[in-house]
């Protein structure tokens, strides 16, 4: 297997502020990691593909600019949340990718509360 | 597109019993590769089992084994002999195409899953 951990697992920040979430493949380097949203009682959607060295992948309906995504190395990729409203709420999930398995391993997940 | 469809929004099993949660899919990619996942209520995302679309033989893992029918598009999931801890939400998933570079994965709906004595 593989082991994906992702920082902080909670938060509760005040609408307007930003927030930074961190997903790190500890034990393998991942050219590739996802970012998930998922609502409560909901599945999980895809936001964006984030390759290392270069830019994101966005799915269609996915603001760039609001969901800021960099991967500067083979074992972090952090996400930030700019400008955070309650809609931002929700639960941000990462996977990092492994080659050698041709899958995606998936970090525990972070619970983002805006007030 | 690829599609998952998961019907069953939520299903009861009586402890010890086997459960079968549905999963169909819908691709026009011939190598694709499924996945189930349970995310209990902490939400990690937990892998159970893989079957890919050129697999001769249905998956198994334990108590979990896949039911692969491939001219229907259904990829069942049977958990048998269930425990308490089973109880939890249950994706299905496909990635396609199934090659060697990283693919997106897209997730069914989920189908809670209720474990009673």
């Amino acid at each position: 297997g593989a082991v994906v951990s992702q920082h902080p697992s909670r938060v509760i920040c005040k609408s307007g502020t930003s927030v930074k979430i961190e997903c790190r493949s500890l034990d393998f380097q991942a050219t590739t990691m996802f970012w998930y949203r998922q609502f409560p009682k909901k599945s999980l959607m895809l936001m964006a593909t984030s390759n290392e060295g270069s830019k994101a992948t966005y799915e269609q309906g996915v603001e760039k600019d609001k969901f800021l995504i960099n991967h500067a190395s083979l074992t972090l990729s952090t996400l930030t949340v700019t400008s955070a409203h309650p809609e931002d709420s929700s639960f941000y999930i990462c996977s990092g990718w492994r080659v050698s398995y041709n899958e995606q391993f998936f970090g525990p997940g972070t619970r983002l509360t805006v007030l | 597109a690829q599609k998952i469809t998961q019907t069953q929004p939520g299903m009861f099993v009586q402890e010890k019993e086997a459960v079968t949660l549905d999963c169909t899919y819908d691709t026009s990619d011939p190598s694709y590769g499924l996945f189930w996942y349970k995310q209990p209520s902490s939400g990690e995302m937990i892998f159970l089992i893989y079957q890919g679309s050129y697999d001769q033989q249905n998956a198994t893992e334990g108590r979990y084994s896949l039911n692969f029918q491939k001219a229907r598009k259904s990829a069942n999931l049977v958990i048998s002999a269930s425990q308490l801890g089973d109880s939890a939400m249950y994706f299905c998933a496909m990635r396609a195409p199934n090659t060697g570079t990283a693919s997106k994965l897209t997730f069914g709906t989920g189908t809670r899953l209720q474990v009673t004595l």
